[in-house]
């Protein structure tokens, strides 16, 4: 089925540790973002890329990092983990810019501990 | 920051009943769209309206944008217990790339 794919779809990490949440998608979109949802807050973007080998920060990049060698593909790397980052992770695509609406995935939920 | 800030944050009606949600932005913008998520779900789109649309439809859902009064709103037509989720709005600010998100409104349909 085309669409987002998120993995893993849970996390535990202690302080410290590093991890890659992975994102691809199968509808060559370039617009591809990632956004971290916590309760009462809304979405809030991190990061993200109009097409591939261009990446931008959003609101909240600190402690993340982001690459994008290809179209489909759209990691997102926790540097070193900390408590603050417990969320849940959405990956969203669209086919150009902001006139088009996102497709998202599942999403990852992320404890850090 | 938040741009788009929805009306009520919270709303439980009977089913079969007709739900409305509102949303209202700060700045001049190129188009709004209307998400809808499952509980523990991504969110699904809805609608997107441009700033030169005044109402748009798909199915049961009607929404519409005033652009002089910064505002717009979600009529779910005939509610069903199939949608109970949290409602979002979004909307551009000027920007090409980032979507500015509101907080949401959590619609709860009682049998």
């Amino acid at each position: 089925n085309a669409g987002v794919t998120q993995t893993p779809k849970f996390q535990v990490l202690k302080t410290g540790q590093s991890m890659t949440l992975q994102c691809a998608q199968d509808m060559n979109h370039e617009y591809m973002s990632w956004y971290r949802q916590d309760p009462g807050m809304g979405l809030r973007l991190i990061h993200y890329s109009v097409g591939a080998g261009i990446t931008d920060q959003g609101e909240v990049p600190n402690g993340y990092n982001v690459s994008r060698s290809t179209t489909e593909d759209f990691p997102l790397r926790l540097l070193s983990a900390a408590p603050s980052q417990t969320s849940v992770y959405f990956c969203a695509s669209s086919y150009r810019t902001l006139s088009y609406g996102y497709t998202f995935g599942s999403g990852t939920r992320l404890t850090v501990v | 920051s938040q741009q788009g800030e929805e009306d009520p944050q919270a709303l439980s009606i009977q089913e079969g009943e007709n739900a409305t949600m509102n949303c209202s932005y700060k700045t001049s913008i190129n188009n709004l769209q209307w998400y809808r998520q499952n509980s523990g779900r991504g969110l699904v789109h809805l609608i997107l309206i441009r700033s030169n649309e005044r109402e748009k439809h798909s199915g049961r859902l009607r929404v519409t944008l005033d652009t002089s009064k910064k505002s717009s709103s979600l009529l779910i037509t005939a509610s069903r217990a199939a949608d109970t989720a949290s409602y979002f709005c979004a909307t551009d600010e000027d920007s090409n790339y980032q979507l500015i998100w509101g907080a949401g409104t959590k619609l709860i349909i009682k049998p």
